[in-house]
């Protein structure tokens, strides 16, 4: 177990709708990563953020944004929903700061239909 | 510059044999090389990791190779059993911008028989 929690685990909807997943991170983990993995794809890193500020923005849609809360956790927003958004979204949490080691979540599986 | 090109794809090997991953990466700035393993329906969980400092680290049956000259690093699972059975992620990472960028090799499928 490392740690890094997500919500919910699994979640179908239909295209054109909305959904929300959430990420907590590590305890003391200020850092959070969200990644993208289609079937038989590599990790496709998203978005980052360190201690509620955005720091780097990687293959996102437009139609994905995120968020981090004070308390630390962080929601992935998926809007307008498409076939091809079915996949595995995990969020992995870092120290931040001088570590790179990153710990991944159990991650949420999003059908599409 | 930026990929990470791993090999095999897919891997199978008889139980107590070696397993070996190769990834080669081109971007020279890398500084911390992680391999991740990852079971159907969980997350990657950190096996091992090298920094380019030292040629070798091992940790239990796993180990990890680093060739600086020539860009390559491996992971090796010495007597690989069946629950060794699992997705192998090398990546390479280093800081840049404001953040640790993560670049992950494509995967390898490895099947350890009984």
């Amino acid at each position: 177990d490392s740690g890094v929690t997500q919500t919910p685990k699994h979640l179908i909807t239909a295209t054109g709708q909305r959904v929300t997943l959430r990420c907590s991170p590590r305890s003391g983990d200020l850092s959070v990563y969200w990644y993208q993995q289609s079937l038989d794809q590599g990790l496709q890193f998203l978005i980052h953020y360190y201690n509620g500020e955005e720091r780097a923005k990687g293959n996102i849609l437009e139609r994905f944004s995120a968020q981090q809360f004070p308390d630390l956790h962080s929601e992935l927003n998926l809007s307008s929903l498409e076939l091809g958004d079915s996949a595995l979204y995990f969020c992995a949490s870092s120290v931040g700061q001088g570590r790179n080691e990153q710990y991944f979540g159990p991650g949420t599986r999003l059908t599409v239909t | 510059q930026q990929q990470v090109k791993q090999s095999p794809q897919s891997l199978i090997v008889q139980k107590g044999g070696i397993s070996i991953i190769n990834c080669a990466y081109e971007n020279t700035a890398f500084d911390y090389f992680p391999w991740y393993q990852q079971f159907p329906g969980k997350g990657p969980a950190l096996l091992i990791a090298i920094r380019p400092d030292v040629s070798e680290k091992k940790e239990g049956r796993f180990t990890i190779s680093f060739n600086k000259s020539a860009k390559q690093f491996s992971l090796h699972i010495m007597d690989s059993q069946p629950g060794d059975s699992a997705t192998y992620f090398c990546a390479a990472s280093r800081w840049a911008s404001g953040t640790y960028k993560y670049i992950f090799g494509t995967g390898t499928r490895l099947k350890v028989l009984a």
